[in-house]
Formats: structure tokens, sequence, C-alpha cells
């Protein structure tokens, strides 16, 4: 069965730092996708990034990248120039290519430091 | 980008009524939906895949009886929650799926006294 396991249940960064939230994941497929999901206070769960496991190149959105290692199943989130808007839960997420269901890591919550 | 919406956004009920809960995707059809349950500071628990025009698939250990869902239509999805009690308090979300991504609706707290 496919696992998704955050271990950092909460982390804090001061503003404008860098921080970067763990995942791991366990699979037999090679055919697959990871998502790190946002939920602010609002609990509006918010698509953050996508990764296509058959792509090398770690996808990139704006202050947030990821470095994604296949053969070692980890799936990390960095988060550049943090903000005050980025505090919030977030969850690291995979979905198999021919399932459409979404397997959800427990989350990291994370605080910014003003 | 894909909008779902969920009505109500919270629900105040007695102990024993059911409660039915609704999910919309607001500008495209979607075959599929899923309904989660969230509990306090825990993970989305996907309780079962809702399809358009056919029976809803429950994950393990999800009651059928007690959590009915309705795909009427390709915007409308309906949680039911039946005979509801103290324990079935949660936020409950549903995510609507268009071309292999799933959208989520903003979420719905449900109280039962």
């Amino acid at each position: 069965a496919q696992t998704v396991t955050q271990s950092q249940p909460e982390m804090s960064v001061q503003e404008a730092e860098t921080v970067t939230l763990s995942c791991t994941y366990d699979t037999s497929e090679s055919d697959y996708y990871l998502f790190w999901y946002k939920q602010p206070p609002s609990r509006q769960m918010i698509l953050v990034i996508r990764q296509e496991a058959y792509k090398q190149q770690n996808a990139t959105e704006n202050r947030f990248s990821v470095n994604f290692q296949k053969a070692a199943k980890s799936f990390s989130l960095k988060i550049s120039d943090s903000q005050l808007g980025d505090a919030a839960m977030y969850f690291c997420a995979y979905r198999m290519n021919r399932d459409d269901k979404i397997i959800f890591g427990k989350g990291t919550r994370l605080h910014i430091l003003p | 980008g894909a909008v779902v919406s969920q009505h109500p956004s919270r629900v105040i009920c007695k102990s024993g009524t059911s409660v039915k809960i609704e999910c919309r995707s607001l500008d495209f059809q979607a075959t599929t939906m899923f309904w989660y349950r969230q509990f306090p500071k825990q993970s989305l628990m996907l309780m079962a895949t809702s399809n358009e025009g056919s029976k809803a698939t429950y994950e393990q250990g999800v009651e059928k009886d007690k959590f009915l869902i309705n795909h009427a239509s390709l915007t409308l999805s309906t949680l039911t929650v039946t005979s509801a009690h103290p324990e079935d308090s949660s936020f409950y979300i549903c995510s609507a799926l268009e071309v292999h991504e799933q959208f989520f609706g903003p979420g719905t707290r449900l109280t039962v006294l």
C-alpha cells in the first residue's frame, strides 16, 4: 500500500528566510504524481505545487520549489523568502497515475515569525 | 481555476437527526467527486468516491448506511450523515475531479450536540 510520511509536525521560520518541509513516500508504482497542498486557517485546500514522477526536473512555482529524489522516494518543499501569508498546514500528497485517489501525509504546521 | 462550493459551511444539529451537505462544481462538470473527513489537527481521510449516475465507492471502515452519497448530476454530489451522533462531529471536505486534478471545496464543519 502507498504511504506518505511527513516527519515534522511543526516548523517555524523567520519571515524572509527559507524553510524546507520534508516528505517521504512509499510505492511500488513507477508512474505517479506528488503534490504539496496548503491549508490555511480558512481550511480551504490550495494546491501549491505538482510533480510528475516521470519528470526529472524539479517543479517550481515562484517562491516554492521541490527537491524530488525518486530513488530515495523523497519529495521536499522549499519555501524561499517566507511571508506571513505562508503560515498554514502543509500536506504532502501522492496519487497513482492510474487512479485519481489522493493519499495525504499527516501534515506539517508552518509558523512564520515576524 | 475550477471552483467548488459546499453548503452549508457549518451546521449544528441534535443527536439523532440527519444532515445533508452539498458539493457543487460551479464552472465545470465532474463525473467524479470525493468526500473527505478531517478531524482537528489531523490529515484528510478519504471516505468515499462519488460517481455520477452510479453508486458511491466507500473506503474501508466507512459505513455506507451512515454516510449516504448521491451524485445525481454532473455538478452536484450530496453527503447525508444519517442519525448523527457527537462522534460524527468533524470537518467534511469534498473535491471534484477535472482531468485528473482534484479541486477542493471550502469544507463543512458539522457539530452534533
